[in-house]
């Protein structure tokens, strides 16, 4: 079957560094998507990675694996706004996505 | 319009009674995708559409769900004879590129909580 793993819930302090992981496991890979989810909204995009690396976007940063089926999301600079909860998606071989069930990140102050 | 837009944001319905939840696209967006979301959990693929044609309807529940897009813009989800198990958020998502493209962003709308009594 096909599975996305990622920690139920992370606790950071603000201003510090934050990093969630995300493995998985699909039936072919045509990419990984991170969006973020604050509480009571819709997910919004943070980013795509289908080649292995890392790809940085301001204070966000994504790294993908593909032979080891795993990402990870990096948050610099955490502020207070960064409380949400941050899905992982794999795009299988059928360009369908498959959902991890989220992380929700608490920062304290 | 400027985002992908869900009505009713909240709907309570009678066990029994059917209920239809619309999903106006972002203008020119292809692909269009119906979610069901529970609380603490990642979106549940229901059903997609390119332009007006139903690609995948594997994630539909049971037959009580259907969905339609008929002219490639507009989508409805209508769920007949509603049962309690039925509540949850649905959410509705847009993409630009249809669905084969890899690089397929999703833009999803607030959703419409359901609420079967």
């Amino acid at each position: 079957g096909q599975n996305i793993d990622q920690p139920t819930e992370m606790t950071a302090t603000e201003g510090a560094i934050v990093q969630i992981n995300c493995t998985y496991q699909t039936s072919g890979f045509n990419g990984l998507f991170w969006y973020q989810q604050h509480a009571g909204e819709a997910p919004t995009f943070l980013s795509y990675n289908v080649l292995d690396g890392l790809e940085e976007k301001g204070r966000f940063s994504s790294f993908l694996s593909r032979s080891k089926g795993y990402s990870y999301l990096l948050l610099k600079e955490l502020q207070m706004k960064d409380s949400a909860s941050y899905l992982c998606a794999v795009m299988d071989s059928n360009y369908q996505l498959i959902w991890g069930a989220g992380t929700k990140l608490i920062i304290k102050p | 319009g400027a985002g992908v837009s869900q009505s009713p944001r909240y709907k309570v319905t009678k066990r029994g009674q059917d209920v239809a939840l619309r999903c106006d696209p972002i203008s020119g967006h292809v692909s269009l995708y119906w979610y069901r979301q529970a609380l603490g959990q990642g979106p549940e693929f229901l059903t997609y559409f390119n332009y007006e044609a139903q690609q995948d309807k594997s994630g539909l529940p049971n037959d009580r769900f259907s969905a339609e897009r008929p002219e490639g813009s507009i989508s409805t989800l209508t769920i007949q004879r509603t049962e309690q198990r039925d509540s949850a958020m649905y959410r509705c998502a847009s993409s630009l590129a249809g669905s084969g493209s890899g690089a397929n962003v999703l833009t999803f709308g607030a959703g419409s909580r359901l609420t079967v009594l």
